[in-house]
């Protein structure tokens, strides 16, 4: 499983685009970018799964470049309530699909 | 609120003791997780279940650890003679194979262990 860099943690303002970047430098081919929000005293949310370019939901974006060593979450316009841990999540489609969580981002977002 | 639901929601036991806890997932999903955190750390795999099948297990469950899913429905986490390092949130979640979002799983709001 690729091994995954993100910023330990961002502060930001109400109604600004935030964007989170993830570096994962041993990608493999057949590994899926996932990203994942936790507020406290909750269980991880499920936001995005990405393979590569760019995926868009109702929440986020998620941009992939063509060498997928790196992707960005991109929240647009925060809210207080999107304070919260964002964790980057690689791997790949195998048997188990069990998530490999890293120390996340912290998110402060300020009135 | 996503569906998983964990029971309790908190325990506090002493060293020694041992401790059970209980997931029931989203009724039609298949697959079970359970996962254990610790203070600023991210969620850490314990073991899985495909339908009442546990097959695989992390390094990280000893043998003080079991887990069941009897009938492929709820499951069941003991731990037996806790010790102060198995002070954690165990969190319980599940997903549904051949969706079209194999990392998807909702996750349940925990119960969190302490051990005096």
């Amino acid at each position: 499983l690729a091994k995954t860099t993100q910023p330990i943690s961002m502060d930001s303002y109400e109604g600004q685009e935030v964007n989170i970047t993830c570096s994962h430098n041993n990608i493999a081919t057949n590994d899926y970018i996932t990203w994942y929000q936790q507020f406290p005293s909750q269980g991880p949310r499920f936001i995005i799964q990405g393979y590569k370019t760019k995926v868009t939901n109702e929440v986020a974006s998620l941009f992939i470049p063509a060498d997928r060593k790196s992707s960005t979450l991109s929240l647009p316009r925060v809210s207080l309530s999107d304070t919260a841990v964002y964790y980057c999540l690689v791997g790949r489609m195998d048997s188990s699909y069990k998530l490999i969580f890293g120390s996340g981002t912290r998110l402060l977002v300020r009135p | 609120d996503t569906g998983v639901s964990q029971d309790p929601r908190h325990k506090i036991t002493k060293r020694g003791q041992n401790v059970t806890f209980r997931c029931d997932p989203i009724s039609e999903h298949n697959r079970l997780y359970w996962y254990r955190q610790t203070l600023g750390q991210g969620p850490e795999f314990l073991t899985y279940f495909q339908n009442e099948a546990q097959l695989e297990k992390s390094r990280l469950l000893s043998d003080r650890f079991s887990a069941e899913r009897p009938k492929g429905s709820f499951s069941t986490l003991e731990i037996q003679r806790t010790e102060q390092g198995d002070s954690a949130m165990y969190l319980c979640a599940s997903s549904l194979t051949g969706t079209s979002g194999p990392y998807e799983q909702y996750f349940g709001p925990g119960t969190r262990l302490t051990v005096t």
